[in-house]
């Protein structure tokens, strides 16, 4: 099993739609939660940060269930300059200590 | 805001030759920098983590004779792909912890390198 399993998409949505992104990891001693966007062809940047009690951030929502060891992105009203890869983003304390395992991504095209 | 650089961004180079790959945290000092290479449609991968001063850490499978790591100061590390192949072509990413920031969740990622080997 993949450390952190996300749906590869892609989503294909049309502006204005809201689209949502669910992200799972299999460690339980993770400790701190991401989503990065990455461009084709760039490095990933960070999106946010994923609090357990949620956080927004304009047009972005996230939201973590430690108990089901579930992360989601909402997006709102999309933009077409929001067509991106979304990496669903954990890094692990003990062993893995400061080590951030990504997940494959999820394709998301924005359309007119 | 922090700024990580990587040089260069892209090289095209022949099988059996060697190719360094440098990276600088150029507005911080980075006791820690992480090596990351992503395949195409797949996602990063950590092969490496660079500490200053000391040796680096391989992830399980990352062979370290043939990734090579030095990280001889606060804001540069360098990765050379040793005798490189075909199976070596792709994307490779640092990115870098400011030393002055608690944490290790705060890393900064360089533009990438892209490695094409003939």
């Amino acid at each position: 099993r993949k450390e952190v399993e996300q749906d590869p998409g892609p989503f294909n949505v049309p502006e204005g739609a809201t689209v949502a992104f669910n992200c799972t990891y299999s460690n339980s001693a993770s400790q701190s939660f991401f989503w990065y966007r990455q461009d084709c062809r760039k490095e990933p940047k960070l999106l946010m940060s994923v609090y357990s009690s949620g956080n927004e951030d304009g047009r972005f929502t996230a939201q973590l269930n430690r108990a089901s060891q579930y992360i989601s992105l909402l997006i709102r009203d999309s933009k077409l300059s929001d067509s991106a890869t979304y990496l669903c983003v954990v890094n692990a304390r003990g062993t893995s200590y400061g080590k951030l395992t990504f997940g494959q991504g999820t394709i998301l095209t924005v359309h007119p | 805001g922090a700024v990580v650089s990587q040089h260069p961004s892209w090289v095209i180079c022949k099988s059996g030759t060697s190719v360094k790959i440098e990276c600088r945290s150029l507005d911080f000092q980075a006791t820690t920098m992480f090596w990351y290479r992503q395949f195409p449609k797949q996602s990063l991968m950590l092969m490496a983590t660079s500490n200053e001063g000391s040796k680096a850490t391989y992830e399980q499978g990352v062979e370290k004779d043939k990734f090579l790591i030095n990280h001889a100061s606060l804001t540069l590390s360098t990765l050379t792909v040793t005798s490189a192949h075909p199976e070596d072509s792709s994307f490779y990413i640092c990115s870098a912890r400011d030393r002055k920031v608690a944490g290790l969740d705060t890393q900064y990622f360089g533009p990438g390198t892209r490695l094409t080997v003939l």
